[in-house]
């Protein structure tokens, strides 16, 4: 069965710089979920957007955005980077409340 | 703030025996709880959902849910030393239009001692 997709999955940046994290959901799932989570902690939410439009935000900081595309597709783009950003991140998709969120196997992002 | 609690553990069972994991949350908005399994430095994987007050079982796995005492509860059977990992207590509410909120607890880090 297909399952989430992510890009990349390691990524590398200095201070100050732009990160662009990818999600391709399971086909068909009209919801997508970004989540962060940091070495010993749970996954926090951060942003969700149902049929294209955004639905829910979590604590997603000033700096980060995100969007769906027309294609289902999500990006999650931060900006001036943190060594505190320093995360897995993982987007999670799902067709239906009763389904569940269904997780990719992250981006692990490391700021140097 | 939603509230999920669970024992950090770790909990250490060996080989065969029945683990069990509890949680209790504070939102009464909750619809819906799952279960999620997380092995270290992977992503968390869904093996279990519950709705309604009572007990699901799926394979080795049985869910108990009880929503009066705001109480959610996973036990595993013939636990087997690929079990050991994290496993993650999550309420779902209702959030934004056509998404829904998943407020996870830290988990409980579970050892099956072979």
């Amino acid at each position: 069965a297909a399952g989430v997709i992510q890009s990349p999955r390691h990524l590398i940046k200095e201070k100050r710089e732009t990160a662009t994290l990818k999600c391709y959901p399971i086909p068909r799932h009209d919801t997508v979920y970004w989540y962060q989570q940091g070495p010993g902690q749970d996954p926090q939410f951060l942003i969700s957007f149902y049929e294209k439009m955004q639905s829910d935000k979590g604590s997603i900081p000033d700096r980060f955005s995100a969007q769906q595309f027309s294609d289902y597709h999500s990006e999650l783009n931060m900006s001036s980077l943190e060594l505190g950003d320093s995360a897995l991140y993982f987007c999670a998709s799902s067709l239906s409340w009763r389904d569940g969120q269904y997780f990719g196997p992250g981006t692990r992002l490391t700021v140097l | 703030q939603k509230e999920v609690e669970q024992n950090s553990g770790p909990l250490s069972v060996p080989e065969g025996a029945i683990a069990s994991l509890n949680c209790t949350y504070s939102d009464r908005g909750s619809q819906s709880f799952f279960w999620y399994r997380q092995y270290s430095g992977k992503s968390p994987e869904l093996i279990m959902s519950i709705y309604s007050n009572g007990d699901k079982e799926d394979g080795r796995f049985t869910a108990q849910l009880n929503k009066a005492s705001q109480y959610v509860s996973l036990l595993i059977r013939d636990s087997q030393p690929s079990d050991s990992a994290t496993y993650l207590c999550a309420p779902q509410a209702v959030g934004g239009a056509g998404s829904y909120q998943l407020t996870f607890g830290k988990g409980t880090k579970l050892s099956v001692i072979p």
